[in-house]
């Protein structure tokens, strides 16, 4: 059974930095395509960052050159490093495998004074 | 950017009815490697989304036969052919063939 389970989240003032972790289970983190998907409060669906089974990585316009996706194969964990935090970045951040098929319950960030 | 636009947005629906729901792409999301890849979710209130369909019409394990997916190009549809009450929610139909990959706004879907 695959599982993914965020960690990270948190309250955090505008200008902050958090990393958002994801343990995966059942998948082998690095053989697969996987990505943060974040939710603002009452909002649809942004997908932020991916990274590819070769380590290929993307970002959207809104967070690049803020937010930075990695993983760490000796943990089967993919994290996300948030730099310089927004209001606006304010949501619940998922992780997911491949084109969706898999996603964690989410971790809440919340950037405010 | 692909923009993914849905429609309606909000859809009232009778218990047993059939519902349908549509999701146009501002390009084609056919990829170089032949595939369209075209998702299509359903989120629960107070739950993360569960994929549904994928590459267009293909079904996930588990989900019931009711739900389907059609389309091509940049022309999709989700078909419920009769809705039960654990159907309500929001669905979003989600592109990546193309970076940065894009939802659409989401429809919720209620029971009248």
């Amino acid at each position: 059974e695959v599982q993914l389970v965020e960690t990270g989240g948190g309250l955090i003032q505008p200008g902050g930095s958090l990393r958002l972790s994801c343990a995966a289970s059942g998948i082998t983190v690095s053989d697969n395509y996987m990505g943060w998907v974040r939710q603002a409060p009452g909002k649809g669906l942004e997908c932020v960052s991916v990274i590819t089974s070769s380590g290929s990585t993307f970002y959207a316009d809104s967070v690049k050159g803020r937010f930075t996706v990695s993983r760490d194969s000796s943990k089967n964990t993919l994290y996300l490093q948030m730099n310089s935090l927004r209001a606006e970045d304010t949501a619940v951040f998922h992780c997911f495998l491949g084109g969706g098929r898999y996603w964690g319950q989410g971790t809440l960030v919340t950037v405010s004074s | 950017d692909v923009v993914m636009t849905q429609s309606p947005l909000s859809l009232p629906v009778t218990l047993g009815q059939p519902a349908s729901i549509s999701c146009r792409s501002s390009q084609s999301l056919v990829s170089g490697d032949g595939n369209t890849y075209l998702n299509w979710f359903q989120q629960r209130p107070g739950q993360s989304p569960g994929r549904l369909i994928y590459k267009v019409s293909n079904r996930d394990s588990g989900v019931p036969d009711r739900f389907s997916g059609s389309g091509s190009g940049t022309d999709f549809t989700l078909e419920i052919s009769r809705v039960e009450a654990e159907d309500v929610g929001i669905y979003y139909c989600m592109q990546h063939t193309h970076w940065p990959w894009t939802f659409g706004q989401g429809t919720r879907v209620e029971i009248e």
